[in-house]
């Protein structure tokens, strides 16, 4: 069965510092990574997946996620926060090697960004 | 380009209610799926319908169950409503062989 872990419920940071979200997952095959962003009374905005390639992933927003085979992590990373970037960071992974499985999602990280 | 659009925004039943919830695809995409968020959890999967048919589905009761029309728009339909069916329903579209799944804002219900 794959499974999504997101450590920490909060993540508090000072506005121009760096933000890391950090997520685990486990799958019996090769995975499909995926971050998504959801701001208050909306639905999931996408961030950025690894597929297949380039170990560093970059997405919207400034965002970029490095994929780790070997840790099974693939935190969210920003070099410099902003205060909009305050929001629920959601880690979700499916199986590649697994037919038609579903998309599994953590139980998201909550990002606060301080002025 | 239109994103995925989901209806009503809210809604309020009592138990033992039926309640049906809608929802458009993005243009193009021909696969739907739908999640259950409940307060503090990520979403979990319900079921997905791809060109009409069920394609896969979650740990949930057939009292949920799902349709998929002919233009890829799709709904979620709940009978007998419990309490703990109190969530956002969250519709998500993708295009076959995309792994991207587009969600749509939800329609939040409430179960009295």
């Amino acid at each position: 069965a794959q499974s999504v872990a997101q450590p920490e419920d909060q993540v508090n940071v000072a506005e121009g510092n760096p933000l890391t979200v950090k997520c685990t997952y486990s799958v019996s095959g090769n995975p499909y990574l995926f971050w998504y962003v959801q701001y208050p009374n909306r639905g999931l905005q996408f961030l950025l997946k690894y597929i297949t390639g380039d170990n560093l992933v970059k997405g919207s927003y400034g965002f970029e996620a490095e994929f780790n085979k070997s840790q099974t992590s693939f935190h969210l990373k920003k070099p410099s926060a902003l205060v909009s970037d305050s929001a629920l960071y959601f880690c979700a992974v499916r199986d590649m090697d697994s037919g038609n499985t579903p998309l599994v999602f953590g139980k998201g990280t909550r990002l606060s960004v301080i002025a | 380009e239109t994103g995925v659009t989901q209806s009503p925004t809210h809604l309020i039943k009592t138990r033992g209610q039926q309640v049906t919830l809608r929802c458009s695809s993005q243009s193009g995409h021909n696969t739907v799926s739908w999640y259950q968020q409940a307060l503090g959890q990520g979403p979990q999967f319900i079921f997905q319908y791809y060109r009409e048919e069920e394609n896969g589905r979650g740990n949930f009761p057939p009292r949920f169950s799902g349709l998929q029309f002919p233009n890829y728009s799709s709904e979620l339909n709940v009978n007998a409503l419990e309490l703990d069916d109190s969530a956002l329903y969250l519709c998500a579209s993708s295009l076959d062989g995309e792994e991207t799944q587009y969600f749509g804002p939800g329609t939040r219900l409430l179960v009295l």
